[in-house]
């Protein structure tokens, strides 16, 4: 089956600095990937969805500023925190759709962002 | 390795109908969580209800529960009284924790459909 992979999966850092967390689909091509944040008790908020080379699309109340997304190829979607403070710490999956797929899609194994 | 097999990719049921969506993992870890979630056509991951591995009883949520065996590693989602609000696609997932490392595995997801 198709495969996307998450880089780094583990992730420290100091309050204020910036992180970048690569999304790729090993095997197939992704047109659209989408960006999720796991929260305690589980649930799961999807950030933006990015289609490869245009802007995100954010959901409400997800700083675009904040969280930077790029989509600049079939196979590569980063996602940024820019000046991450400790409630920035979470969980974060992401998942990609194949291009021309039947709407399949694959989840990343997640990173976990830990601000200090 | 984790792994999560959803033997279903479509399903329909009849409106007020129950259903059972199917869920298999394979984990060598003792201490790992299984959750549902749904996804509408609007892209978001709606939590359903979580199961822990060293839980004794299956898990309900309003209409949800899981059927847990642990020795058939099987995690089978029970939908009572199908609405038509249910139909979306529907995945199972797996998240372990693994020498410091935190993991989660999805399955490919199964497509229900409630006919009125």
């Amino acid at each position: 089956g198709a495969v996307v992979s998450q880089h780094p999966s583990r992730v420290i850092c100091k309050s204020g600095t910036s992180v970048k967390i690569e999304c790729r689909s090993l095997d197939f091509q992704a047109t659209t990937m989408f960006w999720y944040r796991q929260f305690p008790k589980q649930s799961l908020m999807l950030m933006a969805t990015s289609n490869e080379g245009s802007k995100a699309t954010y959901e409400q109340g997800v700083e675009k500023d904040k969280f930077l997304i790029n989509h600049a190829s079939l196979t590569l979607s980063t996602l940024t925190v820019t000046s991450a403070h400790p409630e920035d710490s979470s969980f974060y999956i992401c998942s990609a759709r194949e291009a021309g797929g039947d709407n399949e899609q694959f989840f990343g194994p997640g990173t976990r962002l830990t601000v200090l | 390795a984790q792994k999560i097999t959803q033997t279903q990719p479509g399903m329909f049921v009849q409106e007020k109908e129950a259903v059972t969506l199917d869920c298999t993992y394979d984990t060598s870890d003792q201490s790992y969580g299984l959750f549902w979630y749904k996804q509408p056509s609007s892209g978001e991951m709606i939590f359903l209800i979580y199961q822990g591995s060293y839980d004794e009883q299956n898990a309900t949520e309003g209409r949800y529960s899981l059927n847990f065996q642990k020795a058939r590693k099987s995690a089978n989602l029970v939908i009572s009284a199908s609405q038509l609000g249910v139909s979306a696609m529907y995945f199972c997932a797996m998240r372990v924790f693994s020498g410091g490392y935190q993991k989660v595995t999805f399955g490919i997801g199964t497509k229900l459909q409630v006919i009125p």
